[in-house]
C-alpha cells in the first residue's frame, strides 16, 4: 500500500468555524508533512512531524494547529481562518527520519479548502 | 536562500520529445527531483538524481544534471496526451533536513 489518503476531499467553512483535516498512511513512514498550495503555485511547507514529534513549523499562524496522534495519522485543526487561507492542503509522508538523505515524499490528493 | 526556477509553460505535439528545464541556487543540493501533478491530484515523484550523477534514464524519462551551471532538465520521449500535467523541479540538501524546495512548476500541454 503506497497510498496517502486525505479527508475530506473538499471543505467549505466560515471564518468562525472549527474544522479538521485528516491524513493517513500505512507505509510505515515516520515523517509526515502538511503543505499549502495556492493555484498555479508550488506547495509551501507548513509542518513536519518526525517520529510523532513536531520537527518543523514554518512560522505558520496559530489558527492552524497540527497533531500527530500516532505514526499513521496526521491532523490539521483549523480555527478562525481567513479567506486568504483558501487553498489545496496536501499531506505527504516519507520514510526518512533522523538524518535525512534521499527524501522521496508520497503525497495525498489534498483537501480543497474554501473559507467564506 | 535556496531558490529553484522553471519556465512556466511548455506546449508540444503528441509523439514529440518534451524538455523541461530547471535551475537551482543551492550548491549544497544533494538530491534533485522531478514531481508530476495532474489536475485535482497530489504530487507524484517521477524520478530523482543524486548530485554526483550527470544523467539518469528511466524508460521514457531522461534527467540531465549540469552541476557546474546548477541546471537540471527532464526529457520525456514520445510525449503522450496523458503526460499533460504540471512538472515540479525540487531539491533537498543534506543540511536541509526534511525541507524540499520546489520550483514554481512547468505546465506541459500536449496537443493531439
Amino acid at each position: 500500500d503506497t497510498e496517502v489518503t486525505q479527508t475530506p476531499k473538499h471543505l467549505v467553512m466560515g471564518m468562525t468555524n472549527k474544522k479538521s483535516l485528516k491524513c493517513e498512511q500505512h507505509m510505515g513512514h515516520r515523517a509526515m508533512y502538511w503543505y499549502k498550495q495556492k493555484a498555479k503555485k508550488p506547495p509551501e511547507l507548513m509542518f513536519v512531524y518526525s517520529y510523532e514529534k513536531l520537527s518543523i513549523n514554518e512560522s505558520v499562524p496559530s489558527r492552524f494547529s497540527p497533531e500527530c496522534p500516532n505514526s499513521s495519522l496526521l491532523n490539521l485543526h483549523l480555527h478562525a481562518l481567513q479567506p486568504e487561507d483558501s487553498a489545496l492542503y496536501l499531506c505527504a509522508s516519507s520514510a526518512a527520519g533522523g538524518r535525512v538523505r534521499y527524501n522521496e515524499q508520497f503525497f495525498g490528493p489534498g483537501t480543497r479548502l474554501t473559507v467564506l | 536562500g535556496e531558490d529553484v526556477e522553471q519556465s512556466l509553460f511548455l506546449s508540444v505535439r503528441e509523439g514529440d520529445s518534451s524538455v523541461i528545464n530547471c535551475t537551482y541556487t543551492d550548491s549544497s543540493s544533494t538530491y534533485l527531483y522531478w514531481y508530476k501533478q495532474e489536475p485535482g491530484a497530489g504530487l507524484q515523484l517521477l524520478t530523482y538524481i543524486f548530485s554526483n550523477m550527470d544523467m539518469k534514464q528511466d524508460q521514457r524519462l531522461t534527467v540531465l544534471l549540469n552541476k557546474k551551471d546548477k541546471h537540471l532538465s527532464l526529457r520525456i520521449a514520445d510525449t503522450q496526451t496523458g503526460d499533460s500535467a504540471i512538472y515540479f523541479c525540487a531539491e533537498s540538501s543534506r543540511g536541509g533536513g526534511f525541507k524540499t524546495i520546489f520550483g514554481a512548476g512547468t505546465r506541459l500541454f500536449v496537443k493531439a
